[in-house]
């Protein structure tokens, strides 16, 4: 069983057009939620992250949206960009199980010029 | 900063044989990881090591060996190559476990025949 799940697979938007990626989770005891962004060819890099004390994380064009009662979090990415193609990982982590990450099967963003 | 080297960046391999991964990194840091990237999907985490001759398995490590020789270095060894397998094996590191931000190699490309 999954325990992240990220929706939809894949999504192809227009520049300057607001990208929503989704992400749940299961596990009740996540308490920190990284998002991963990984380029074509390239490795997986830290975008942005949220753990359970916050609804919202800002930085620059990205926000994570969070929903503890849902167990839902959304990536939202304003004024896209071509730049911003790429694959985006939710994953989720308990403090007290040492470094142990879960990832999401990942969403595959195209913004088209 | 840092840089984390894996070698092979390329490995083909044939069915049944034992093939070894190689992991280095200069960031000092104290938490090293292994993960597998099949095509189109997410990183699954087969061993982590928390400090030098630590091991802790991850969801997938059934199959696979790893030895954590000293801080810098994390080796993961395929003990039987299975046919067809296709991936890539992706290390991390990270200044420790918990929360810390984990970096990524480049990764080692894997085709079995």
């Amino acid at each position: 069983q999954q325990q992240v799940r990220q929706s939809p697979q894949s999504l192809t938007v227009w520049e300057g057009e607001t990208t929503i990626l989704n992400c749940s989770y299961e596990d009740s005891t996540f308490d920190y939620f990284p998002w991963y962004r990984q380029f074509p060819g390239k490795s997986p890099a830290l975008l942005i992250a949220i753990s359970l004390v916050s609804n919202k994380k800002e930085d620059g064009r990205f926000t994570i949206f969070f929903n503890k009662r849902e167990k839902k979090l959304s990536l939202h990415i304003t004024d896209s960009q071509p730049g911003d193609s790429a694959t985006y990982f939710c994953a989720a982590m308990r403090d007290n199980a040492g470094a142990k990450l879960t990832f999401g099967g990942g969403t595959r963003l195209t913004v088209r010029p | 900063g840092g840089i984390i080297t894996q070698t092979p960046k390329f490995l083909i391999g044939q069915e049944g044989q034992k093939l070894t991964l190689k992991c280095q990194q200069n960031f000092n840091h104290d938490t090293m990881y292994w993960y597998r990237q099949d095509s189109g999907k997410g990183l699954r985490l087969i061993y982590y090591s928390i400090t030098e001759n630590d091991l802790q398995k991850g969801d997938l490590s059934e199959g696979y060996d790893a030895s954590r020789e000293k801080k810098s270095s994390f080796s993961l060894t395929v003990t039987s190559a299975q046919k067809n397998e296709m991936a890539v094996f992706l290390c991390a590191s990270s200044i420790g476990g918990g929360y810390a931000e984990q970096f990524f190699g480049p990764g080692t490309r894997l085709t079995v025949l």
